[in-house]
């Protein structure tokens, strides 16, 4: 069985600081992806980044990177320099055998 | 443009009255999945399908219904609608269950059973 664990419902940053989104993860599947969405207020889903579950590196998309650290089962998201449009719905999301499982996800607020 | 189209993107309708919410892709993608999302509990998968004539419950598929007779479309029947399955509703589609694109949305579909 598959959980994303998304422990922040909300979130604030100011703009041009860094913020951490929280995600751990269960899976008994031996390969695993771990992906980030964001959804704006509009509420369409636009995947951010992915992290194959034997990468060796850190995934990064442009401001996007993900922290992954497959001991403790984490896959935070870390957005740099934020920016008044990231303000957001993330989610957390993990595919294994045959499920794709999302978490609740963590609502992004950035501060002018 | 490669795209998820979805329809209708609103819906009233009473309950025990059956549904169709269509989605299509044009991407050739393998892999489409519906979810649905509903605050404070994230995206819940109803069904996925792995390829032509394959498909799967998720963790939510009570009440619900697919079929995947063409690999670009999987529409979501609701055979007797209940005010519970009051959602929004996303198709979604990707090359492979394990690609690393990720997936591609379509734009939702408010549901309202009353």
């Amino acid at each position: 069985a598959q959980k994303i664990t998304q422990t922040q419902p909300g979130m604030f940053v100011q703009e041009k600081e860094a913020v951490t989104l929280d995600c751990t993860y269960d899976t008994s599947d031996p390969s695993y992806g771990l992906f980030w969405y964001k959804q704006p207020s509009s509420g369409e889903m636009i995947f951010l980044i992915y992290q194959g579950s034997y990468d060796q590196q850190n995934a990064t998309e442009g401001r996007y990177s993900l922290n992954f650290q497959k001991a403790r089962k984490s896959a935070n998201l870390v957005i740099s320099a934020s920016q008044l449009g990231d303000s957001a719905m993330y989610f957390c999301a993990i595919s294994g055998t045959y499920k794709y499982i999302f978490g609740t996800g963590t609502r992004l607020k950035v501060l002018a | 443009e490669a795209q998820v189209t979805q329809n209708p993107r609103y819906l009233i309708t009473v309950t025990g009255k059956k549904l169709t919410v269509t989605c299509s892709q044009n991407m050739n993608h393998e892999y489409m999945s519906w979810y649905r999302q509903d605050p404070g509990l994230g995206l819940r998968q109803i069904y996925y399908s792995m390829n032509v004539e394959v498909t799967d419950k998720g963790d939510v598929p009570e009440g619900y219904k697919v079929s995947r007779k063409e690999k670009r479309n999987f529409p979501l029947i609701l055979e007797s609608p209940s005010p519970n399955q009051t959602s929004l509703y996303f198709c979604a589609s990707s090359p492979g269950r394990d690609a690393v694109v990720g997936y591609t949305f379509g734009s939702g579909t408010r549901l309202t059973v009353v």
